[in-house]
């Protein structure tokens, strides 16, 4: 099972910010936080990941709380082609990634 | 770079056929995956390869089997195609070691229908 909770979707107006949350309350020490999506029919693209510091990119950024049990997808400035769905995935040093629901991201005009 | 390609992206089986599904990547990674995804939900991993000539189950391993011949090939076979193979078949490979955490990199699926 994922090990990971995730809303189930979300709306964000073009050219603003959008925050994707994630909840993984049992992640263990040595454990990452891998994001993930996937645009319709396509398989899933990378975004980012981290173990405990802030990541930036030039998809996204990524921010973990100190405590390691949530963190927070952020997309800068979200285009119409950045709507998908959004996975977050806790995934143990070279381990096999588990994907759960994911969010679905609608970017709206 | 072409990356991870898959072939064939669709494809129609009647029940209790056979065929496999081809996987290649060219990024000389060790490690490669297949998973499936049924309509609204997330992957399911089936089987994975750490390196040519050895493979390991994953979550759905039943009905499918899977052969690693070489670092740049992981093919899946389905012997006797069943309705609950219906599905989006994804490969997706990695260079992985124990102490590194690269991302995979995903082919764009083949989408098998069983009648």
């Amino acid at each position: 099972d994922a090990k990971t909770t995730q809303p189930t979707s979300m709306d964000c107006a073009e050219g603003r910010a959008a925050n994707l949350p994630c909840n993984h309350s049992t992640i263990s020490g040595n454990e990452y936080v891998y994001w993930y999506r996937q645009i319709h029919s396509q398989g899933p693209q990378y975004i980012i990941h981290g173990l405990k510091n802030n990541e930036t990119n030039e998809m996204a950024s990524l921010i973990i709380t100190e405590d390691r049990k949530s963190s927070t997808l952020i997309l800068p400035h979200a285009t119409l082609r950045d709507t998908a769905v959004y996975y977050c995935i806790v995934r143990p040093q070279g381990g096999k990634l588990i994907f759960g629901q994911g969010t679905e991201l609608s970017v709206k005009p | 770079n072409a990356g991870v390609t898959q072939t064939p992206k669709f494809r129609i089986l009647k029940i209790g056929q056979s065929m496999t599904l081809q996987c290649t990547q060219d990024m000389n990674h060790n490690y490669m995956y297949w998973y499936r995804q049924d309509p609204g939900m997330g992957l399911k991993l089936i089987y994975y390869s750490v390196g040519a000539g050895i493979t390991d189950k994953g979550e759905v391993p039943n009905g499918y089997n899977v052969s690693r011949s070489t670092t740049e090939d992981f093919p899946l076979r389905l012997e006797l195609a069943a309705p609950s193979q219906t599905s989006v078949y994804f490969c997706a490979s990695s260079y992985a070691t124990f102490s590194s955490n690269q991302p995979q990199h995903f082919g764009d699926g083949t989408r098998l229908s069983i009648l």
